[in-house]
Protein backbone atom coordinates (compact mmCIF):
# COMPACT_ATOMS: atom_id res chain seq x y z
CA UNK A 1 0.00 0.00 0.00
CA UNK A 2 1.71 2.87 -0.95
CA UNK A 3 0.73 6.10 1.31
CA UNK A 4 1.33 9.78 -0.35
CA UNK A 5 0.96 12.21 2.38
CA UNK A 6 -0.61 16.19 1.67
CA UNK A 7 0.05 18.98 3.39
CA UNK A 8 -0.49 22.93 3.16
CA UNK A 9 -3.00 25.42 4.30
CA UNK A 10 -6.80 25.33 3.36
CA UNK A 11 -7.46 28.71 2.96
CA UNK A 12 -6.06 31.18 0.24
CA UNK A 13 -6.86 34.82 -0.36
CA UNK A 14 -7.71 35.77 -3.77
CA UNK A 15 -4.62 36.42 -6.21
CA UNK A 16 -1.99 34.69 -4.00
CA UNK A 17 -0.43 31.43 -4.09
CA UNK A 18 -1.56 28.10 -3.94
CA UNK A 19 1.47 25.91 -2.51
CA UNK A 20 0.94 22.04 -1.62
CA UNK A 21 3.33 19.52 -1.22
CA UNK A 22 3.14 15.78 -0.66
CA UNK A 23 5.04 13.51 0.77
CA UNK A 24 5.73 10.34 -1.36
CA UNK A 25 7.74 7.11 -0.96
CA UNK A 26 11.03 6.57 -2.06
CA UNK A 27 12.09 5.44 -5.62
CA UNK A 28 10.11 8.76 -7.58
CA UNK A 29 11.80 8.22 -10.51
CA UNK A 30 10.00 4.96 -11.54
CA UNK A 31 6.47 6.98 -11.45
CA UNK A 32 4.38 9.68 -12.11
CA UNK A 33 3.69 12.06 -9.87
CA UNK A 34 0.06 13.79 -10.51
CA UNK A 35 -2.23 16.65 -9.23
CA UNK A 36 -6.33 16.71 -9.14
CA UNK A 37 -8.82 18.55 -7.84
CA UNK A 38 -12.20 17.96 -7.43
CA UNK A 39 -15.24 20.43 -6.66
CA UNK A 40 -18.95 20.07 -7.48
CA UNK A 41 -18.84 22.68 -10.55
CA UNK A 42 -15.84 21.32 -12.64
CA UNK A 43 -15.90 17.63 -11.17
CA UNK A 44 -12.56 15.66 -10.89
CA UNK A 45 -10.16 17.62 -13.38
CA UNK A 46 -6.34 16.71 -13.81
CA UNK A 47 -4.05 19.61 -13.17
CA UNK A 48 -0.53 18.46 -14.15
CA UNK A 49 2.20 15.80 -13.43
CA UNK A 50 5.85 15.49 -13.06
CA UNK A 51 8.00 12.08 -14.22
CA UNK A 52 11.58 11.29 -14.91
CA UNK A 53 12.76 9.94 -18.33
CA UNK A 54 16.35 10.20 -17.97
CA UNK A 55 15.56 13.80 -16.90
CA UNK A 56 12.56 15.15 -15.23
CA UNK A 57 9.56 16.29 -16.96
CA UNK A 58 6.27 18.01 -16.49
CA UNK A 59 2.46 18.60 -18.22
CA UNK A 60 0.36 20.83 -17.39
CA UNK A 61 -3.53 20.99 -18.42
CA UNK A 62 -4.07 23.31 -20.55
CA UNK A 63 -6.91 25.29 -18.35
CA UNK A 64 -3.95 26.18 -15.83
CA UNK A 65 -0.99 26.04 -17.84
CA UNK A 66 -0.09 29.35 -17.41
CA UNK A 67 -0.09 29.62 -13.63
CA UNK A 68 0.70 26.14 -12.57
CA UNK A 69 4.08 24.60 -11.44
CA UNK A 70 4.96 21.20 -10.17
CA UNK A 71 8.24 20.22 -9.12
CA UNK A 72 9.53 16.70 -7.01
CA UNK A 73 12.47 17.24 -4.85
CA UNK A 74 13.97 13.75 -4.68
CA UNK A 75 16.09 14.66 -1.56
CA UNK A 76 13.19 15.65 0.38
CA UNK A 77 11.41 12.64 -1.13
CA UNK A 78 7.98 15.36 -1.83
CA UNK A 79 6.65 16.82 -4.73
CA UNK A 80 4.65 20.11 -4.67
CA UNK A 81 1.96 22.06 -6.72
CA UNK A 82 1.78 26.06 -7.39
CA UNK A 83 -0.86 27.45 -8.84
CA UNK A 84 -0.85 31.43 -8.75
CA UNK A 85 -3.09 34.01 -9.13
CA UNK A 86 -5.86 31.81 -7.59
CA UNK A 87 -9.67 33.03 -7.83
CA UNK A 88 -13.00 31.78 -6.08
CA UNK A 89 -13.35 29.06 -8.95
CA UNK A 90 -10.14 27.38 -7.65
CA UNK A 91 -11.98 26.43 -4.10
CA UNK A 92 -11.42 22.61 -4.35
CA UNK A 93 -10.35 19.44 -2.72
CA UNK A 94 -6.83 19.15 -3.83
CA UNK A 95 -5.51 15.83 -3.99
CA UNK A 96 -1.98 14.15 -5.15
CA UNK A 97 -1.66 10.93 -6.70
CA UNK A 98 0.97 8.79 -7.97
CA UNK A 99 0.38 6.91 -11.79
CA UNK A 100 1.44 5.56 -14.91
CA UNK A 101 2.48 7.38 -18.10
CA UNK A 102 -0.35 6.82 -19.99
CA UNK A 103 -2.57 4.19 -17.70
CA UNK A 104 -3.71 7.16 -14.98
CA UNK A 105 -3.08 7.25 -11.71
CA UNK A 106 -3.10 4.91 -8.91
CA UNK A 107 -2.52 6.03 -4.95
CA UNK A 108 -4.31 9.25 -4.06
CA UNK A 109 -3.23 11.17 -1.15
CA UNK A 110 -6.01 12.04 1.23
CA UNK A 111 -7.10 14.81 -0.44
CA UNK A 112 -6.94 19.33 0.62
CA UNK A 113 -9.77 21.40 0.84
CA UNK A 114 -8.46 24.03 -0.24
CA UNK A 115 -11.08 27.54 -0.16
CA UNK A 116 -10.11 30.95 -1.71
CA UNK A 117 -11.77 33.53 0.08
CA UNK A 118 -10.50 37.28 1.28
CA UNK B 1 -11.47 18.79 -23.41
CA UNK B 2 -14.61 17.37 -21.98
CA UNK B 3 -15.56 15.41 -19.62
CA UNK B 4 -17.10 11.76 -20.38
CA UNK B 5 -20.29 11.29 -20.23
CA UNK B 6 -21.63 8.95 -17.41
CA UNK B 7 -25.42 8.08 -16.06
CA UNK B 8 -25.59 9.99 -12.73
CA UNK B 9 -26.98 7.36 -10.79
CA UNK B 10 -28.03 3.69 -10.92
CA UNK B 11 -29.12 1.43 -8.76
CA UNK B 12 -29.79 -2.34 -7.78
CA UNK B 13 -30.40 -4.50 -5.19
CA UNK B 14 -28.41 -6.16 -3.42
CA UNK B 15 -27.15 -9.84 -5.85
CA UNK B 16 -28.08 -8.21 -9.06
CA UNK B 17 -25.47 -6.82 -11.79
CA UNK B 18 -25.17 -3.29 -12.85
CA UNK B 19 -23.62 -1.32 -15.67
CA UNK B 20 -21.98 1.76 -15.72
CA UNK B 21 -21.69 3.85 -19.02
CA UNK B 22 -18.56 5.95 -19.63
CA UNK B 23 -18.65 7.94 -23.19
CA UNK B 24 -16.16 9.51 -24.90
CA UNK B 25 -14.96 10.19 -28.15
CA UNK B 26 -12.13 9.52 -30.79
CA UNK B 27 -9.91 11.58 -28.96
CA UNK B 28 -10.06 9.50 -25.97
CA UNK B 29 -11.50 6.58 -24.92
CA UNK B 30 -12.42 4.90 -28.72
CA UNK B 31 -8.76 5.79 -29.48
CA UNK B 32 -7.01 4.47 -26.28
CA UNK B 33 -6.76 1.17 -23.86
CA UNK B 34 -6.18 3.29 -21.16
CA UNK B 35 -9.31 3.96 -19.52
CA UNK B 36 -9.45 3.38 -15.65
CA UNK B 37 -12.62 3.36 -13.43
CA UNK B 38 -12.65 4.70 -9.36
CA UNK B 39 -14.85 4.08 -6.07
CA UNK B 40 -15.24 7.10 -4.18
CA UNK B 41 -17.09 6.96 -0.91
CA UNK B 42 -17.91 10.23 0.94
CA UNK B 43 -15.24 12.54 2.44
CA UNK B 44 -12.62 9.72 0.79
CA UNK B 45 -10.00 10.01 -1.85
CA UNK B 46 -11.12 8.37 -5.23
CA UNK B 47 -9.78 4.58 -5.29
CA UNK B 48 -8.33 2.41 -7.81
CA UNK B 49 -10.30 -0.17 -9.29
CA UNK B 50 -10.19 -0.96 -13.03
CA UNK B 51 -6.94 0.23 -15.25
CA UNK B 52 -6.26 -0.18 -19.00
CA UNK B 53 -9.92 -1.16 -19.53
CA UNK B 54 -10.34 -4.43 -17.62
CA UNK B 55 -7.41 -4.89 -15.72
CA UNK B 56 -7.80 -5.10 -11.64
CA UNK B 57 -5.54 -4.12 -9.25
CA UNK B 58 -4.05 -6.73 -6.95
CA UNK B 59 -6.90 -6.49 -3.46
CA UNK B 60 -10.04 -5.53 -6.08
CA UNK B 61 -12.94 -7.68 -5.89
CA UNK B 62 -13.17 -9.67 -8.78
CA UNK B 63 -17.13 -8.50 -8.62
CA UNK B 64 -15.44 -5.90 -10.57
CA UNK B 65 -14.96 -5.88 -14.16
CA UNK B 66 -14.28 -3.31 -17.20
CA UNK B 67 -14.82 -3.64 -20.90
CA UNK B 68 -14.58 -1.11 -23.88
CA UNK B 69 -16.59 -0.63 -27.27
CA UNK B 70 -15.62 1.97 -29.44
CA UNK B 71 -16.02 5.54 -27.62
CA UNK B 72 -17.85 4.02 -24.60
CA UNK B 73 -16.56 1.99 -21.95
CA UNK B 74 -18.17 0.21 -19.31
CA UNK B 75 -17.73 -0.78 -15.23
CA UNK B 76 -20.07 -3.81 -14.42
CA UNK B 77 -20.23 -4.82 -10.69
CA UNK B 78 -21.98 -8.49 -10.17
CA UNK B 79 -23.38 -9.36 -7.22
CA UNK B 80 -24.04 -6.02 -5.62
CA UNK B 81 -22.97 -5.39 -1.75
CA UNK B 82 -23.80 -2.64 0.23
CA UNK B 83 -20.21 -1.59 0.52
CA UNK B 84 -20.49 -0.97 -3.56
CA UNK B 85 -22.52 1.87 -2.39
CA UNK B 86 -20.69 5.11 -3.66
CA UNK B 87 -19.81 7.68 -6.76
CA UNK B 88 -17.65 5.80 -9.58
CA UNK B 89 -15.63 7.88 -11.90
CA UNK B 90 -14.48 6.69 -15.69
CA UNK B 91 -10.86 8.63 -16.81
CA UNK B 92 -9.03 8.14 -20.27
CA UNK B 93 -5.95 9.18 -21.09
CA UNK B 94 -6.59 11.61 -24.32
CA UNK B 95 -4.33 12.89 -27.75
CA UNK B 96 -5.02 16.69 -26.21
CA UNK B 97 -1.93 18.06 -23.74
CA UNK B 98 -4.58 18.08 -20.85
CA UNK B 99 -3.44 14.03 -20.77
CA UNK B 100 -7.01 13.20 -18.59
CA UNK B 101 -9.99 13.54 -18.53
CA UNK B 102 -12.45 12.27 -16.13
CA UNK B 103 -16.25 11.32 -16.09
CA UNK B 104 -19.11 13.05 -15.27
CA UNK B 105 -19.49 10.33 -12.43
CA UNK B 106 -21.93 7.68 -11.50
CA UNK B 107 -24.04 7.46 -7.98
CA UNK B 108 -24.45 3.93 -7.11
CA UNK B 109 -27.20 3.12 -4.49
CA UNK B 110 -27.82 -0.22 -3.42
CA UNK B 111 -31.82 -0.63 -2.58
Amino acid sequence: QVQLQQSGPGLVKPSQTLSLTCAIPGDSVSSAWNWIRQSPSRGLEWLGRTYYNSRWYSDYALSVKSRITINLDTSKNQFSLQLNSMTPEDTAVYYCARGFLRAGVDYWGQGTLVTVSS
Amino acid sequence: QSALTQPASVSGSPGQSITISCTGTSSDVADYNYVAWYQQHPGKAPKLMIYEVSNRPSGVSNRFSGSKSGNTASLTISGLQAEDEADYYCSSYTISSTLYVFGTGTKVTVL
